[in-house]
């Protein structure tokens, strides 16, 4: 159980294009998801928050013009990277929360998007 | 002062020891607290979950809180090659709140 997908795994795009990566969570009903940044040899970095049907909270420093959440389902978060430029260029993880389930303090995390920026 | 603190490491353990991973944290309301395990190049993976003072175990994994110390850490048992990862703790202040990761220590298994 608990197990969350990203699509697509990798992407490699031009600069100045957008890009749409989308987070599902596959056997359970996820209330809360997070989108997730991690620069080569970082830790995780927390993008934003996003609640099923209402605006996503994002932390300080990151743009919500440039990084776009939509949480339409409840099993489906999306992220758009808008006007990529190479410092974009990172993997991004999105995780899920399931408040109905006992382990809901829990993050459940996808398997990541490796985007590349040229 | 970093809000959640790991030595970056390599920790290197023989197959077979125990590793011992640490972590403090600087914010006193923390409430709940994980270890996740990432493979280079992959997403975290969540071992364990830990709320309570104490020790909790799950097979070869063994957490231990002391919210006192602002302390916890991760002891495994007959450590296995395929064990060598970087283990995150991660530290929230609620229940059902956000996470704040450390940077990860590294661990090899030597053969």
């Amino acid at each position: 159980g608990a197990v969350v997908s990203q699509h697509p795994s990798w992407v490699i795009c031009k600069s100045g294009t957008s890009v749409k990566i989308e987070c599902r969570s596959l056997d359970f009903q996820a209330t809360t998801m997070f989108w997730y940044r991690q620069f080569p040899k970082q830790s995780l970095m927390l993008m934003a928050t996003s609640n099923e049907g209402s605006k996503a909270t994002y932390e300080q420093g990151v743009e919500k013009d440039k990084f776009l959440i939509n949480h339409a389902s409840l099993t489906l978060s999306t992220l758009t990277v808008t006007s990529a430029h190479p410092e974009d260029s990172s993997f991004y993880i999105c995780s899920a929360r399931d408040r109905t389930s006992a382990r809901y303090n829990e993050q459940f995390f996808g398997p990541g998007t490796r985007l590349t920026v040229l | 002062q970093k809000e959640v603190e790991q030595n970056s490491g390599p920790l290197s353990v023989p197959e077979g020891a125990i590793a011992s991973l640490n972590c403090t944290y600087s914010d006193r309301v923390s409430q709940s607290f994980f270890w996740y395990r990432q493979y280079s190049g992959k997403s975290p993976e969540l071992i364990m979950s830990i709320y309570s003072n104490g020790d909790k175990e799950d097979g070869r994994f063994t957490a231990q809180l002391n919210k006192a110390s602002q302390y916890v850490s991760l002891l495994i048992r007959d450590s296995q090659p395929s064990d060598s990862a970087t283990y995150l703790c991660a530290v929230s202040p609620g229940t059902a709140s956000k996470l704040t990761f450390g940077t990860g220590t590294r661990l090899q298994v030597t053969l």
